[in-house]
């Protein structure tokens, strides 16, 4: 399957502070899928990118997808203690998505 | 987006036992798709579904092990066979919601522990 690193592994963020949590392919995507999963929960999609360069938002979250589309970032400004959980991103060949390593968010109050 | 129910949620298995996990799918779906996570870990795909044809599998995975069924268009169910403590996991069955642009959706996932 594909292999996607995601950085940092884990991160500690003080209430109010900015997170950002990044994506990187060896390969050029024909999209990619993010998604958030809760402490004790199942994953749960976020969001899909698929252009160049495209960027979306959803309230304090900002994704985007490289210009050469070989990796994303997910930013979220201001966290906050319901953004705890761990941020992943998925690739797809064919049919079947690939999970990236994850990114483990504490928010701290 | 499709809602699915997984059971059990959790069970406690003897070593060299087998358990078979369940996911319902609340429409018909073409696929299914079955994850393991590891603790702390991230997903690893297990094996894709379709109905009316043998499971896809990853590589270090094999049917033996991991025998899937896949009646139809909304049912599937895994089999973690002849088990052993590097079984525990949580095993999760997903599907797409492409079409509809809501990615794919989990089930709640079954947390396995071997003893």
């Amino acid at each position: 399957g594909q292999q996607v690193m995601q950085i940092p592994q884990y991160q500690h963020v003080q209430e109010g502070e900015d997170f950002t949590t990044y994506c990187n392919s060896s390969t050029t995507l024909s999209n990619i899928q993010w998604y958030k999963q809760r402490p004790g929960g199942h994953p749960v999609f976020l969001i899909q990118l698929v252009k160049s360069g495209e960027v979306k938002k959803q309230k304090r979250l900002t994704f985007q997808f490289g210009e050469a589309k070989k990796n994303s970032s997910l930013h979220i400004t201001a966290t906050q203690t319901t953004d705890v959980g761990t941020y992943f991103c998925a690739v797809s060949t064919g049919n079947q998505f690939y999970f990236g390593t994850g990114t483990s968010l504490t928010v701290i109050p | 987006s499709a809602v699915i129910s997984q059971k059990p949620s959790r069970d406690i298995c003897q070593r060299g036992t087998s358990l078979t996990i369940q996911c319902q799918v609340d429409s018909q779906v073409t696929m299914m798709f079955w994850y393991r996570q590891q603790p702390g870990q991230s997903l690893t795909l297990i094996a894709t579904a379709n109905q009316g044809s043998e499971a896809t599998y990853e590589s270090g995975f094999v049917i033996d092990k991991f025998p899937i069924s896949r009646p139809n268009l909304t049912f599937s169910t895994l089999t973690v066979s002849n088990m052993s403590p590097e079984d525990s996991s949580i095993y999760l069955c997903s599907v797409d919601n492409w079409g509809e642009g809501y990615g794919y959706t989990f089930g709640s996932g079954t947390r396995l522990t071997v003893v």
